[in-house]
């Protein structure tokens, strides 16, 4: 079981650009959550994907969207980046429909916007 | 709302000490409680889990917590620190309920250090 991949690894865009992040999930998971790490933070929740839809949604802005696919891959675009959009963009994959489902981390994507 | 407080950003131990991470949440539900280890340039490892069973949890590599609904804490701990420890420690909290999606909500994280 590969777990959660995410691609790429490291990225780095310029001010304005628009950038698109992938992650695979967990063999088995149907649910996929993106996350948001500044440096010396902890990871703020960005939105969740189930059955291709977009469940919930945290305190991001209309720049930051998502898509998942019938393989319940997932992919987060940013839109218009900003200095502030610099940082490690984790990605986590669950089972819909447990009580208390853990969630299983990909390494995430750290993204440098210059 | 729901929120995590980690207290101390820097914790340091001699290896072989007692290690203690401290958290406090806020939650109007019972909430599930999670502690995650994050080694450099790594995503989250699940360390372990509260889920209103048993109060005092056992994780992975000899570390465990005890829920305390008085206290709202969730305190992470390990009787012996190894170097290997060193890492950053994030507790996350989640509602319990029909409506819970799994959202976390992460503390700011604790970078333990263990001294030789």
């Amino acid at each position: 079981d590969a777990g959660v991949t995410q691609s790429p690894t490291h990225l780095i865009k310029t001010r304005g650009q628009q950038v698109t992040l992938r992650c695979s999930p967990k063999s088995g998971h149907d649910t996929v959550s993106w996350y948001q790490q500044a440096l010396g933070q902890g990871p703020q929740f960005i939105f969740q994907y189930y059955e291709e839809e977009e469940r919930q949604r945290g305190n991001f802005p209309d720049r930051f969207s998502g898509h998942q696919f019938p393989n319940y891959s997932s992919e987060l675009n940013v839109n218009a980046l900003l200095l502030g959009d610099s940082a490690l963009y984790l990605c986590a994959s669950s089972l819909d429909g447990r009580e208390a489902t853990e969630a299983f981390f990909g390494q995430g994507t750290r993204l440098t916007v210059v | 709302a729901q929120s995590v407080t980690q207290l101390g950003s820097h914790v340091s131990v001699s290896e072989g000490a007692l290690v203690l991470l401290r958290c406090n949440y806020s939650s109007s539900v019972p909430p599930y409680l999670f502690w995650y280890v994050q080694y450099p340039n790594q995503g989250l490892q699940l360390l372990l889990k509260y889920t209103s069973a048993a109060t005092l949890v056992k994780g992975i590599n000899g570390f465990e917590a005890e829920f305390k609904k008085s206290e709202t804490s969730f305190h992470l701990t390990k009787p012996s620190a190894h170097m290997s420890d060193a890492a950053e420690y994030f507790c996350a909290v989640s509602e319990a309920g029909s409506s819970n999606t799994g959202k976390l909500i992460f503390g700011q994280g604790t970078t333990l250090q263990v001294k030789p």
